[in-house]
């Protein structure tokens, strides 16, 4: 149980092209989802949190203009990359918590890797 | 914030050595302590976590240890085997929500 799964799993796009990642928990409900970075031989840096139904909470640094995070489902959360830029290359990373489950734990997806040319 | 810092950055070890990840974090109220494996390419992994109650968690050759005085815990994996050749990740909660992450550690097992 507790699976989560993203899609695509790697994507290349062009500058100024906006690009969107999808995130799922394809077992169980959740209602905190989070978003992560991960640049090459670095750790995970929590990018923002997104709750059911309302707007995301972006950690300081991250421009929410650029990064837009839509969780419409229990099940679904979303990550659009807005006028993608090389620097914007990385890997995203998506965890959730479920709805009834224990505190803290979270369960994360498989990553995306973002090539922007 | 919570603030996570981890130690070694790199660790080399021979199959069948012992292997110890330290971590220490800021937060007194922090509650829950995961650990993550992550292999090149793919998202982490949770591979054990404890909670404040107990000091110690064990599971096959990995275990936990924590020291809520000191606010360090640590990742302790006996009987190494070249599949346990990954980066691993301690974290702590920030504010009752997201995971704080460390640097993290590059664990090689030479066979």
């Amino acid at each position: 149980g507790a699976v989560v799964s993203q899609h695509p799993s790697w994507v290349i796009c062009k500058s100024g092209t906006s690009v969107k990642i999808e995130c799922r928990s394809l077992d169980f409900q959740a209602t905190t989802m989070f978003w992560y970075r991960q640049f090459p031989k670095q750790s995970l840096m929590l990018m923002a949190t997104s709750n059911e139904g309302s707007k995301a909470t972006y950690e300081q640094g991250v421009e929410k203009d650029k990064f837009l995070i839509n969780h419409a489902s229990l099940t679904l959360s979303t990550l659009t990359v807005t006028s993608a830029h090389p620097e914007d290359s990385s890997f995203y990373i998506c965890s959730a918590r479920g709805e009834d489950g224990v505190p803290y734990e979270q369960y994360f997806g498989p990553g995306t890797r973002l090539t922007v040319t | 914030g919570e603030n996570v810092e981890q130690h070694p950055s790199t660790l080399s070890v021979q199959e069948g050595d012992s292997a110890v990840i330290k971590c220490t974090y800021s937060d007194s109220a922090s509650n829950y302590f995961p650990w993550y494996k992550q292999e090149l390419g793919k998202g982490p992994q949770l591979i054990i976590d404890i909670r404040s109650n107990v000091g110690e968690k064990k599971d096959q050759r990995i275990a936990v240890t924590l020291n809520k005085t000191a606010k360090h815990f640590s990742l302790h994996i006996t009987e190494t085997q070249p599949e346990d050749s990954a980066v691993y990740f301690c974290a702590a909660p920030q504010a009752g929500t997201a995971l704080i992450f460390g640097k993290g550690t590059t664990l090689s097992v030479s066979s």
